[in-house]
Order: structure tokens, then C-alpha cells, then sequence
């Protein structure tokens, strides 16, 4: 069964500082991978998509990179801003059957 | 611009009444997804349809129900709320990658702004 876990669970940076958010899945048989904002009381949104032949995805200041073999992933965030803080998630497709398994999530808080 | 839509934001239901969940999505996609969040469980899948009036159980389908009679609509129902079914609750959608597409990895999932109900 996938297992999907993110760490940290809750992180506090300073504006402007470079991030790294990590998800690890313990099944390398995976279809995508994608990333997702969520803000408090909201649904979810989606931030980037990682095909399971591609290495990495760009979106403006996001970048995520997907390391099948070692079941990892990573979502950098560039030059970090206040309005950036919410939960970050990951999720993978296994492919069959489009269900997602989800991480728990990452909540950034970006301190002015 | 992509669009999933739920019919509310909030409810309150007392145990016992029954609950429709509505949830509506503009890009003629195949799948649709029923999930709650709850925090320290994080989103657990109840539900999907990939194609109308078909239905798969998820990973918590006990308690609940869905209908899929159109294409765009994806409807969870609580039959008699209990108290243990307050969470928030996500619908999703995401479309069938065609034949020749099935090794592309696409077919993103997009989320509607969830439901959160209280059942007291």
C-alpha cells in the first residue's frame, strides 16, 4: 500500500528566504505526482504536476523535481513572501485507477 | 478556466437528518471524487465515479452514498448524520488521458472549494 509522508509538518521562515518542502512515497511505481496550496477553510489548489518520465516542473517561483528510484520529491520556493503561508501538499497517482494518496502536508508560515 | 463548483460552503445538520452534497464541474471530465479532511487524517478518498451512474467505493465509503446521473454532476449523501461525520468535505474531478495519452502521466485533479459540515 503507497504510503505518502511530508516533512516537516509545520515550517516558519523570514520573507524572503529559499525553501525546500520534501514528500517521500514509498511505492516507485507511480503515474504523477502533484503538488497542491491549500489556505485555511478552503479546497485545494493545484500547483504543479510532475509526469512520472519528467525529472522536474516549473511554475513562476515554484520548481518541484520527482526522484522515482528514491521515492522522493521536493518543491522549492524561491524568495518566499507572506502571501506564500498556507499547507503545501503532495499526492501520488498510481495510475490504474486515478486515485490519489495524499500526504498529510507541509504548513508554511511566511513571517513578515 | 477550470471549474468545480460545491453547492455550499457551510452546513449545519442535526444526527439523523439526511445531507445532499452537490458537486458540479465545467470540464467534462470523465472522474469525480468524493473526499473528507480531517486534521491529523488528512484527505481520505469516500467515493469516485469514473463515468455516470458508475461507482467505486473508496477508502471510507461506510455511512455514505453517491449518485452520478450526468456527466457534470457528482452528488454524496448522508443518508442519517452522525455527529462523527463533521469534517470538511472536497470534491474533485480529473479527466481519463485518451489511449495513446495513458503513458504521458497527465490527468491532474482539480479541487472544488469544499463543504464544511457540522452535524450536532
Amino acid at each position: 500500500k503507497q504510503e505518502v509522508t511530508q516533512i516537516p509538518a509545520a515550517l516558519s521562515v523570514p520573507e524572503g528566504e529559499n525553501l525546500v518542502l520534501n514528500c517521500s512515497f514509498t511505492d516507485s511505481a507511480i503515474y504523477n505526482l502533484q503538488w497542491f496550496r491549500q489556505d485555511p477553510g478552503k479546497g485545494l489548489t493545484s500547483l504543479l504536476l510532475i509526469q512520472s518520465s519528467q525529472r522536474e516542473q516549473t511554475s513562476g517561483r515554484l520548481n518541484a523535481s520527482l526522484d522515482k528510484s528514491s521515492g522522493r520529491s521536493t518543491l522549492y520556493i524561491a524568495a518566499s513572501q507572506p502571501g506564500d503561508s498556507a499547507t503545501y501538499l503532495c499526492a501520488v497517482n498510481p495510475g490504474s485507477n486515478y486515485k490519489l494518496t495524499f500526504g498529510k502536508g507541509t504548513l508554511l508560515t511566511v513571517n513578515p | 478556466d477550470v471549474k468545480v463548483t460545491q453547492s455550499s460552503r457551510y452546513l449545519v445538520k442535526r444526527t439523523g437528518e439526511k445531507v445532499f452534497l452537490e458537486c458540479v464541474q465545467d470540464m467534462d471530465h470523465e472522474n469525480m471524487f468524493w473526499y473528507r479532511q480531517d486534521p491529523g487524517l488528512g484527505l481520505r478518498l469516500i467515493y469516485f465515479s469514473y463515468d455516470v451512474k458508475m461507482k467505486e467505493k473508496g477508502d471510507i465509503p461506510e455511512g455514505y452514498s453517491v449518485s452520478r446521473e450526468k456527466k457534470e454532476r457528482f452528488s454524496l449523501i448522508l443518508e442519517s448524520t452522525s455527529t462523527n461525520q463533521t469534517s470538511m468535505y472536497l470534491c474533485a474531478s480529473s479527466s481519463t488521458p485518451l489511449a495513446g495519452e495513458y503513458r504521458s502521466g497527465r490527468n491532474e485533479q482539480f479541487f472544488g472549494p469544499g463543504t464544511r459540515l457540522t452535524v450536532l
